[in-house]
């Protein structure tokens, strides 16, 4: 299996709700990637987990939360968040550690919409 | 800092046409090249990857060489289909958690 899945694939939100963006592996990889990409852009990182650990942030506002419940899992906890955060979020997957050079896998992503 | 500079697009091309995407990088050391795809409402896809200089990596007709002296890995196929019309990213690891830089990616369009 060599595949990552998302839920939901579309979201529309309003600026005081709160939701949440699911990733999955079967891979048995232990690294997992947030991305944020605007349309016609590069994905962004915005969060990297290696073992269950945050490893990176990359200054992401607090209104985005991620959480790692196991190897296999990753969330994206969304609250109050801007008409500009509306983007494809994407999560990605790797082997871990921190001097791994390999390719990462990604899923199809989350279309979200901030009203 | 790591950076990937690729060629501006669009890039149209004519079915059977011969197609290059220019990829360069900066690295402080000795980075692993990739060649990912996205197509229209979908995730990357891994195209190809070169982890040393000289490697080659290939997949679909798609190839791209790891040129250190150059700080290269330009995309190349011989025979473009309609069926490649997509966003290309250049990409490059030097481990950190494996985080990748992007470059800033180039849309193809091939015409019947």
């Amino acid at each position: 299996d060599t595949e990552v899945t998302q839920t939901p694939k579309h979201l529309v939100m309003g600026m005081t709700n709160k939701k949440s963006l699911k990733c999955e592996q079967h891979m048995g990889h232990r690294a997992m990637y947030w991305y944020k990409q605007k349309a016609k852009k590069p994905p962004e990182l915005m969060f990297v987990y290696s073992y269950e650990k945050l490893s990176i942030n990359e200054s992401v506002p607090s209104r985005f939360s991620p959480e790692c419940p196991n190897s296999s899992l990753l969330n994206l906890h969304l609250h109050a968040l801007q008409p500009e955060d509306s983007a494809l979020y994407l999560c990605a997957s790797s082997q871990g550690g921190r001097d791994t050079y390999n390719e990462q896998f990604f899923g199809p992503g989350t279309r979200l919409t901030v009203l | 800092g790591d950076s990937v500079t690729q060629m501006e697009g669009p890039v149209t091309l004519s079915e059977e046409a011969f197609l290059t995407i220019n990829c360069t990088y900066t690295a402080t050391g000795y980075p692993s090249l990739f060649w990912y795809v996205q197509y229209p409402g979908e995730g990357l896809q891994l195209l190809l990857k070169a982890t040393k200089a000289d490697d080659k990596g290939s997949n679909k007709g798609f190839e791209a060489t790891y040129r250190k002296e150059t700080t290269s890995f330009h995309l190349e196929k011989g025979s473009v289909q309609v069926s490649d019309s997509a966003v290309y990213f250049c990409a490059l690891t030097e481990g950190n958690f494996n985080k990748f830089y992007f470059g800033s990616g180039t849309k193809l369009n091939v015409k019947p």
